[in-house]
């Protein structure tokens, strides 16, 4: 079968730092998104990772090991405005994307 | 300026009832999708056109029926709505081709759809 898993819920302080792990299980993998959502809008484009390894991007850093099916999103000196939804989502080589269902974070003064 | 723009951005309406949702990306993108957020937020894709061909077409009732006039516009017509069809549908369009899905996916800003 094909799933994704991550926390449901997540909390931090601001100005720490947080990691949302994500485990995958897809057949055809081509890669990994992680894609942020605050809620009432849609989701917005973080990070893509098709090689193992960490790619950093500002305060936001993205992982991923494929032999082990597993992927992390590191956030950075936490805002207020980074509470949202963060989405795991496993790219697929028939143009399929397998979406997780989301990690709330929640940031706390 | 919008990239991805859906029309309307809310829809309420009584069961029974056939409704449209619009979708238009001026991103010059290939490739182009219909998702449901149910109230769980999961994200599920319905459907997905590259250059006006149906290339994905996931378990999804027949009462559902995409249409892509061109690569630029995808719209979701919808019959008999159902109760279980509230939700929030997004719009998406990439760049990608050749059935790689390595692209990022550039969202509208989601129908919020309500059966009563």
């Amino acid at each position: 079968g094909q799933n994704i898993d991550q926390p449901t819920e997540m909390t931090a302080t601001e100005g720490a730092i947080v990691q949302i792990n994500c485990t995958y299980q897809t057949s055809g993998f081509n890669g990994l998104f992680w894609y942020q959502q605050h809620a009432g809008e849609a989701p917005t484009f973080l990070s893509y990772n098709v090689l193992d390894g960490l790619e950093e991007k500002g305060r936001f850093s993205s992982f991923l090991s494929r032999s082990k099916g597993y992927s992390y999103l590191l956030l950075k000196e936490l805002q207020m405005k980074d509470s949202a939804s963060y989405l795991c989502v496993a790219g697929k080589s028939n143009y399929q994307l397998i979406w997780g269902a989301g990690t709330k974070l929640i940031i706390k003064p | 300026d919008t990239a991805v723009s859906q029309t309307p951005k809310y829809l309420v309406t009584q069961m029974g009832n056939d409704k449209s949702i619009k979708c238009e990306q001026n991103l010059g993108h290939d490739t182009m999708y219909w998702y449901k957020q149910d109230s769980k937020k999961f994200l599920k894709i319905m459907f997905s056109y590259n250059n006006k061909e149906l290339i994905i077409n996931e378990t999804v009732p027949n009462r559902f029926s995409p249409k892509s006039p061109d690569k630029a516009h995808l719209n979701l017509h919808i019959n008999s709505l159902e109760l279980g069809d509230s939700a929030v549908y997004f719009c998406a369009s990439s760049p990608q081709v050749q059935g790689v899905s390595t692209d990022t996916q550039y969202f509208g800003p989601g129908t919020r759809l309500t059966v009563l």
